[in-house]
């Protein structure tokens, strides 16, 4: 099974802060990366699939990058409805797995 | 407007069996790619299982051959049979519509199953 790891676990930032998520795959799964943000009692939302593509709908201030092994979600400038938890999501090989998520909180 | 609609979540004991629905509407569940998510409390997701639009299914190592994804189409319902029940499979399950390789863009509400004696 492809293993994802998140770093890191924990952030704390301010509104308007630029912040930069990590995920990194135990092996290669080319661009199938997706990324969702989940908020306290709410199903996730997918924010970016194939490692860089912004879903419809989702602010321009998020991004993702990255191909391989290794991938970033950076939002450019924090907004207070911002803050959530972010998960990385393999959808390269079954069993799809999710990273074990980064709690993004106010400073 | 799509919808996705999950019960069927309970408290179970140990070794019994449950079905969780989904009920869609807005779209039609036999022409989509189908899966189950759950969320332990206050723990990370966890990938269940899947079914393609052309009826194919996987399932996570913890969850296989105790749990089976089906749909029907007449009531364009997907499901979640699971048996053989465990402590370890008390959480939220989710169900969502996605596209394979892209991840899932739509979500149900949520469902709570609680496995304890």
């Amino acid at each position: 099974d492809i293993q994802l790891t998140q770093s890191p676990s924990f952030l704390s930032a301010s509104v308007g802060d630029r912040v930069t998520f990590t995920c990194r795959a135990s092996q290669g799964i080319s661009s199938y990366l997706v990324w969702y943000q989940q908020k306290p009692g709410k199903a996730p939302k997918l924010l970016i699939y194939a490692a860089s593509t912004l879903q419809s709908g989702v602010p321009s201030r998020f991004s993702g990058s990255g191909s391989g092994t290794e991938f970033t979600l950076t939002i450019s400038s924090l907004q207070p409805e911002d803050f959530a938890t972010y998960y990385c999501q393999q959808v390269n090989s079954y069993p799809i797995t999710f990273g074990q998520g980064t709690r993004l909180e106010i400073k | 407007e799509v919808q996705l609609v999950e019960t069927g979540g309970g408290l179970i004991q140990p070794g019994g069996s449950l079905r969780l629905s989904c009920a869609a509407s807005g779209f039609a569940v036999n022409t989509n790619y189908m899966t189950w998510v759950r969320q332990a409390p206050g723990k990370g997701l966890e990938w269940v299982s899947v079914i393609h639009s052309g009826g194919s299914t996987y399932y996570a190592d913890s969850v296989k051959g105790r749990f089976t994804i089906s749909r029907d189409d007449s009531k364009n319902t997907l499901y979640l049979q699971m048996n053989s029940l465990r402590a370890e499979d008390t959480a939220v399950y989710y169900c969502a519509r996605g596209v394979r390789g892209s991840g899932s863009y739509d979500w149900g509400q949520g469902t709570l199953v609680t496995v304890s004696s």
